[in-house]
């Protein structure tokens, strides 16, 4: 079955890059996706990157994918205090399918 | 981007009631989902919700506890049934954009069931 894992927590200095990391068990995938979310918000989508890519940069974000070793990361360069959030990577088999999410990641950005 | 939103953002209801629990989207969308955040948790998916016929129910989730509707194209209705306090969660939910693999979220509704 699917499964999306996450480290649970990362913290990092404002102005350093973060890399979030997320690994998933089936080969199947073809949309991998970032969100992230706020205290008592929903779910920002941030990026995607389809399962032929390599990597996708989008201003600060920038998302690697390793098809070969099913590993996700979102790196996001010079971190500020507003990108303190939970991220949560997901994955999709096909376009408008449901979505299968890992357990989040929460980022502490210190000052 | 799709805009999402729900009605109500938070309610706290008692034992044994139901509430329903509604998502407008700004532009007819394909697809509708409804997730679940437990508290501290991930989301998990309860249903998709499909246009004009019966829901789509994910294992562990069933029509009597979590009866779905969508009339039509940019509306759906999620209703919580004879809840206990372990529907306490956040209710999300999501609906593709104009490119069909793009998943927008509406704000939630939090739930607390006394």
């Amino acid at each position: 079955g699917e499964d999306v894992e996450q480290s649970l927590f990362l913290s990092v200095r404002e102005g350093d890059s973060s890399v979030i990391n997320c690994t998933y068990t089936d080969s199947s995938s073809t949309y991998l996706y970032w969100y992230k979310q706020e205290p008592g918000a929903g779910l920002q989508l941030l990026t995607y990157i389809f399962s032929n890519m390599d990597m996708k940069q989008d201003q600060r974000l920038t998302v690697l994918l390793n098809k070969k070793d099913k590993h996700l990361s979102l790196r996001i360069a010079d971190t500020q205090t507003g990108d303190s959030a939970i991220y949560f990577c997901a994955e999709s088999m096909a376009a408008g399918n449901k979505l299968t999410f890992g357990g989040g990641t929460r980022v502490l950005v210190k000052p | 981007s799709a805009v999402i939103s729900q009605k109500p953002s938070r309610d706290i209801c008692q034992r044994g009631t139901s509430l329903t629990i509604q998502c407008q989207v700004d532009s007819q969308v394909t697809m509708m989902f409804w997730y679940r955040q437990q508290p501290g948790q991930s989301l998990t998916l309860i249903a998709t919700a499909n246009q004009g016929s019966e829901a789509t129910y994910e294992s562990g989730f069933v029509i009597d506890k979590f009866p779905i509707s969508r009339p039509n194209l940019t509306f759906s209705t999620l209703t919580v049934s004879n809840m206990s306090p372990e529907d306490s969660s956040i209710y999300l939910c999501s609906a593709t954009g104009r490119a069909v693999y793009e998943q927008y979220f509406g704000p939630g509704t939090r739930l607390t069931v006394t």
